[in-house]
């Protein structure tokens, strides 16, 4: 089985650009995560979509947005970039998002603001 | 609120040698906790999770953790370390009402030849 995918792998923009990360979760996985993984504040949960629902979403500014369409796979926005959001965003997938499914990990997008 | 703590920054064992990364929680209700060990320019990999039953699990790769209630623990240890063990391990949590995984600050693990 396929594990998760993200598209692309480093990415370099600019302030106040926009920029879209794309995730393709495990073939049968509902539910997809998003996390932001910098040195200063460790991993940080910004949102969790099933069923092409946006089901819980932590502590980031509307900037940060996402979507998950009707097969699974899910992209986040992040719009006016900000030297602040340079960081690994890690995408994850689990069957149904319940806690007795762990969740799986894709190598990560390396978004670098300029 | 939910929160993890990983009080050790950096730990060194030998290899050969048995080895703990320690964890703490907090969380309202019952927990769900995991760990996760993160290779250099990897994402995260699942190493084994408790969520109910035996307080010692057991998981991938010979690592095990113990769950102790009543000092809020999940301590991650395994026999015998090897080389091949150094990463960065992290432990979170999952609350139901708050339905998402919080993890600890890492904890960098550097197993010596």
């Amino acid at each position: 089985k396929a594990g998760v995918t993200q598209t692309p792998r480093y990415l370099i923009k600019t302030r106040g650009q926009q920029v879209t990360l794309s995730c393709s979760p495990i073939s049968g996985h509902r539910s997809v995560s998003w996390y932001q993984q910098t040195p200063g504040q460790g991993l940080q949960f910004l949102f969790e979509y099933f069923s092409e629902t946006q089901r819980n979403k932590g502590n980031f500014p509307g900037r940060f947005s996402g979507r998950q369409f009707s097969n699974s796979r899910s992209e986040m926005n992040v719009s006016t970039l900000e030297l602040g959001d340079s960081a690994l965003y890690l995408c994850a997938s689990s069957f149904s998002g319940a806690p007795s499914y762990e969740q799986y990990f894709g190598p990560g997008t390396r978004l670098t603001v300029t | 609120a939910q929160s993890v703590a990983q009080p050790e920054d950096q730990v060194n064992v030998a290899e050969g040698n048995p080895l703990t990364v320690k964890c703490t929680y907090s969380v309202s209700g019952n927990p769900y906790l995991f760990w996760y060990v993160q290779y250099p320019n990897r994402g995260l990999q699942f190493l084994l999770k408790y969520i109910t039953g035996d307080n010692l699990v057991k998981g991938s790769y010979g690592f095990e953790a113990e769950f102790n209630k009543s000092q809020t623990s999940f301590h991650l240890k395994k026999p015998s370390a090897l080389v091949s063990d150094s990463a960065l391990y992290f432990c979170a949590v999952f609350s139901g009402s708050a339905r998402q995984l919080t993890f600890g600050s890492g904890t960098q693990l550097t197993v010596l030849p």
